[in-house]
């Protein structure tokens, strides 16, 4: 059965450090999301992208996050300057459209020191 | 502001009970309903989807929608222990095209041998 992958699977860097997160859909999916899961708490809507170019971002998405299809099968979150708060696990996620189901990935365990 | 409510638990019902997990959100524009299950440490796992009033059955598995009132439920009948995990409600508004997810806290379900 397809599954969506994430890599690391844990991700420790120093505070104002730059980390990307990879990840890959679903092949024949066409929407990408990436929510956030800070220990403990609810998970968080990031950031959706479609057809090459972001459709919606929470708050949470500043200018210090980016996202990126490079090729035709990874998804990228950028975290260009990460702060000890941004600790959490990452999940990657993605649905064959815009109104139907999303599957997650294991998720990225990001630690800031 | 779009809410998403359920009660944190612990819940805890024996082998074989039928557990029954609740949910009510704020908004009424909302049309597509979800429920995952997290396990510790885990990725949110898709159980159900719903988008239309009345119930839904996937095996041990029933959704029930009431749009009316702004409530969903999840039923699991003959509960296992291996059913011992945090059930996440999930919302979509739909509002711009991007099915953008909001999730409650989620309630934790103990399932007792």
């Amino acid at each position: 059965e397809p599954e969506v992958t994430q890599t690391p699977s844990h991700q420790v860097t120093q505070m104002g450090q730059e980390v990307i997160l990879r990840c890959v859909p679903i092949s024949n999916h066409l929407y990408f999301y990436w929510y956030r899961q800070i220990l403990g708490q609810k998970v968080e809507f990031l950031v959706s992208f479609y057809n090459n170019e972001i459709s919606e971002k929470s708050e949470i998405f500043d200018d210090q996050f980016s996202v990126e299809r490079p090729d035709g099968s990874n998804f990228t979150l950028k975290i260009r300057s990460t702060k000890l708060e941004d600790s959490a696990m990452y999940f990657c996620a993605s649905s064959m459209d815009n109104i139907v189901e999303q599957y997650f990935g294991p998720g990225t365990r990001l630690t800031v020191t | 502001q779009k809410e998403v409510e359920q009660n944190s638990g612990p819940l805890s019902v024996p082998e074989g009970a039928i557990a029954s997990l609740n949910c009510t959100y704020s908004d009424r524009v909302s049309q597509s309903f979800f429920w995952y299950r997290q396990y510790s440490g885990k990725s949110p796992e898709l159980i159900m989807s719903i988008y239309s009033n009345g119930d839904k059955e996937d095996g041990r598995f029933t959704a029930q929608l009431n749009k009316a009132s702004q409530y969903v439920s999840l039923l699991i009948r003959d509960s296992q222990p291996s059913d011992s995990a945090t059930y996440l409600c999930a919302v979509s508004w739909g509002e711009t095209g991007a099915n953008n997810l909001f999730f409650g806290t989620g309630t934790r379900l103990t399932v007792i041998p």
